[in-house]
């Protein structure tokens, strides 16, 4: 079974700080796909990244990054200099092989929210 | 417009009640989802479909029913209207249904009362 572990419920930080968003994910499966979605409270779902299990090369975009870890199985999400807008719900997911498309396994989320 | 609708956005039904959620996206993606968003629980499958006449169930899908005759639509349907099923639901669609960014539709809000 897959399961995605979003310890961090809620976070709070003081505009122009840096935060890291943890995700840990379990599956048996060696081939799989991991993906950062962000929900703004206008409540849609808006994708920010995918990586892919072969691919453990972190990646920055802007003031974006991400840390991919297969060793412990983690995939964690770094906004430098956080901004109001960056306020949001950020769910971690999981989608893996299997021998078909089972959709998505989501984490529960973490609140972030960016105090001016 | 291009993109993935889902309609009505908000809907209040009461229980024991038959109500339908649609969903039309434009991309002629393969595969659609259903996912339902519960506070604490994050989003869980419902039901997804691969193709045209081809769907399958997923982590949470009893007292909903789907169909797909149609290639851009998905419906959902709750036969029977339960308390438990007061959540919000995203129809999602993506090209091949694995390794690829799945678009979200702007979500329903269902209230059973």
């Amino acid at each position: 079974a897959q399961k995605v572990t979003q310890a961090q419920t809620e976070i709070s930080v003081v505009e122009k700080e840096d935060v890291t968003l943890d995700c840990v994910y379990e599956t048996r499966d060696t081939t799989y796909y991991l993906f950062w979605y962000k929900q703004p409270p206008s409540g849609e779902l808006v994708f920010l990244i995918r990586r892919n299990s072969f691919d453990e090369q972190n990646e920055i975009s802007g003031r974006y990054s991400w840390n991919f870890q297969k060793s412990t199985s983690s995939f964690n999400f770094t906004i430098t200099a956080s901004q109001v807008v960056d306020s949001a719900v950020y769910f971690c997911a999981l989608e893996y092989s299997g021998g078909g498309a089972d959709g998505l396994t989501f984490g529960k989320g973490t609140h972030l929210i960016i105090q001016p | 417009d291009a993109g993935i609708t889902q309609s009505p956005r908000y809907k209040i039904t009461e229980t024991g009640r038959q109500v339908t959620l649609m969903c039309h996206q434009t991309w002629s993606h393969s595969y659609m989802f259903w996912y339902r968003q519960d506070l604490g629980h994050g989003l869980r499958l419902i039901y997804y479909s691969a193709a045209a006449d081809i769907t399958d169930k997923g982590e949470v899908p009893d007292g909903y029913v789907v169909s797909r005759s149609k290639t851009e639509n998905f419906p959902l349907t709750l036969e029977s209207a339960t308390r438990s099923q007061t959540s919000v639901y995203f129809c999602a669609s993506s090209e091949t249904g694995y390794g690829t960014e799945a678009f979200f539709g702007q979500g329903t809000r269902l209230t059973v009362v």
